[in-house]
C-alpha cells in the first residue's frame, strides 16, 4: 500500500527558532499534499493544501509567513514553523494523494519550550 | 461549510460487546467518507473508505455504512477487544483532490 513518511516524529525546540518537518510519499507521486494540526483531544484541522510546483493554499486564520510550505517535487513537501512559540506546540500530520485515497504520515509532535 | 459530528466523545464498553460508533455530516454532497483509528500520540490508520456510491464496506470485525441522504455513517465493531481501544475518527471529502474534514473523534475504551 501507499506509504507516506513524515520526519521527524518528534522535536523539541526553543522559542524563537525554526523547525522543518518533511513529508514524503515513498511509492507514489503525490499531486496534492495536505498539512493538518491537532491539539490534544481535538480533531485534525487543515492548515494548508499544497500542489507540486505552486504556492500553498492556506486555510483562514493560518499565517502563511509563519507556517512556510514548500512542495518542490511530487514526492516531497515541507512545513517550516518559523520563530516558533510555545503556542505552536502541537501534533502536525501530513497527508498525500494522487486522485486516490488520502495517505497519512505518522505525525510530528512539536514541543516549543 | 461541511461539519462533521461524532457523539459521544468517549465510550467505555466491556470486552466482547458489539458496538456502533456514529458520525454525522451536514453537507450530503460528499465524494467519500473514511473511518480512521488513532492511537495516543500516533498518526492515523485508515480503517474503511466508502465511496459516495456505496452503502457499506467491511473489513474483518469492522463494518461501516453510509447514508448520504441523511448525512450519517456508522462504524460497527463486532466482538470488541481491549486492543480496539483507540480514538476513531470519521472524515468526509468533497472531491477527488479535496481535503478531508474530520470529526473530533470518539475515544473508545474496551475493558478486559
Amino acid at each position: 500500500g501507499a506509504v507516506v513518511s513524515q520526519h521527524p516524529s518528534w522535536v523539541i525546540c526553543k522559542s524563537g527558532t525554526s523547525v522543518k518537518i518533511e513529508c514524503r510519499s515513498l511509492d507514489f507521486q503525490a499531486t496534492t499534499m495536505f498539512w493538518y494540526r491537532q491539539f490534544p483531544k481535538q480533531s485534525l484541522m487543515l492548515m494548508a493544501t499544497s500542489n507540486e510546483g505552486s504556492k500553498a493554499t492556506y486555510e483562514q486564520g493560518v499565517e502563511k509567513d509563519k507556517f512556510l510550505i514548500n512542495h518542490a517535487s511530487l514526492t516531497l513537501s515541507t512545513l517550516t514553523v518559523t520563530s516558533a512559540h510555545p503556542e505552536d506546540s502541537s501534533f502536525y500530520i501530513c497527508s498525500a494523494t494522487a486522485n486516490s485515497p488520502l495517505h497519512f504520515g505518522n505525525g510530528t509532535r512539536l514541543t516549543v519550550t | 461549510k461541511q461539519e462533521v459530528t461524532q457523539i459521544p466523545a468517549a465510550l467505555s464498553v466491556p470486552e466482547g460487546e458489539n458496538l456502533v460508533l456514529n458520525c454525522s455530516f451536514t453537507d450530503s454532497a460528499i465524494y467519500n467518507l473514511q473511518w480512521f483509528r488513532q492511537d495516543p500520540g500516533k498518526g492515523l490508520t485508515s480503517l474503511l473508505l466508502i465511496q459516495s456510491s456505496q452503502r457499506e464496506q467491511t473489513s474483518g470485525r469492522l463494518n461501516a455504512s453510509l447514508d448520504k441522504s441523511s448525512g450519517r455513517s456508522t462504524l460497527y465493531i463486532a466482538a470488541s477487544q481491549p486492543g480496539d481501544s483507540a480514538t476513531y475518527l470519521c472524515a468526509v471529502r468533497a472531491g477527488a483532490n479535496s481535503k478531508l474534514t474530520f470529526g473530533k473523534g470518539i475515544t473508545l475504551s474496551v475493558r478486559p
